[in-house]
């Protein structure tokens, strides 16, 4: 089956600082959900991207799926701590339905 | 707040012991999924559940066990309790051929 990896697993940002977190796969993925868990949440789902080079903002994310469907970003412009929490790329794989996640990239904010 | 619902929020059980987690999905929804979510680490599927029979399982043994019930309520059991099931279990409701699945808050298992 597809699986992702995340880099980085951790990133500590000052506020109003800029950064690009990445979802990586060997295999061509058929699509990428993120989604955003606050500490002591559970995962809400953010966006999808299914076309090869989508680009897609919300606010301050704007998120991008590669041209080989083998990668994906969520970069966040002028960082908030509002942002912190852990961000979570994951396939949907068709049959099952189930979403195969990446182990997350956990987001600190210094104010 | 998506409409999802999971009972109780928190437990504590021993090992070999028996659990069961409960989870309303939101109206208008036909298909629930189950999560298990260690600490520090992404939820991984258990198994999914559509017209209340198993639509896909994941990597877990026998002793995870779910049902379904006509109005698209879910229950996960688990027997046999090990310490490493102390995890937080997440279900998602969905509608069936859609793309989006929707996260409940969560029952948090510790096994001593």
């Amino acid at each position: 089956g597809q699986q992702v990896m995340q880099i980085p697993q951790y990133q500590h940002v000052q506020e109003g600082e800029d950064f690009t977190t990445y979802c990586n796969s060997s295999t061509t993925l058929s699509n990428i959900q993120w989604y955003k868990q606050r500490p002591g949440g559970h995962p809400v789902f953010l966006i999808q991207l299914v076309k090869s080079g989508e680009v897609k903002k919300q606010k301050r994310l704007t998120f991008q799926f590669g041209e080989a469907k083998k990668n994906s970003s969520l970069h966040i412009t002028a960082t908030q701590t509002t942002d912190v929490g852990t961000y979570f790329c994951a396939v949907l794989q068709g049959g099952s339905e189930k979403l195969v996640f990446g182990k997350g990239m956990k987001l600190t904010v210094n104010p | 707040e998506t409409g999802v619902t999971q009972s109780p929020t928190h437990l504590i059980k021993t090992r070999g012991q028996q659990v069961t987690l409960r989870c309303s999905s939101q109206s208008g929804h036909n298909t629930v999924s189950w999560y298990q979510q260690a600490l520090g680490q992404g939820p991984q599927f258990i198994f999914q559940y559509y017209r209340e029979e198993e639509n896909g399982r994941g990597n877990f043994p026998p002793r995870f066990s779910g049902l379904q019930f006509p109005n698209y309520s879910s229950e996960l059991n688990v027997n046999a309790l090990e310490l490493d099931d102390s995890a937080l279990y997440l279900c998602a409701s969905s509608l069936m051929g859609t793309d989006t699945q929707y996260f409940g808050p969560g029952t948090r298992l510790t096994v001593l």
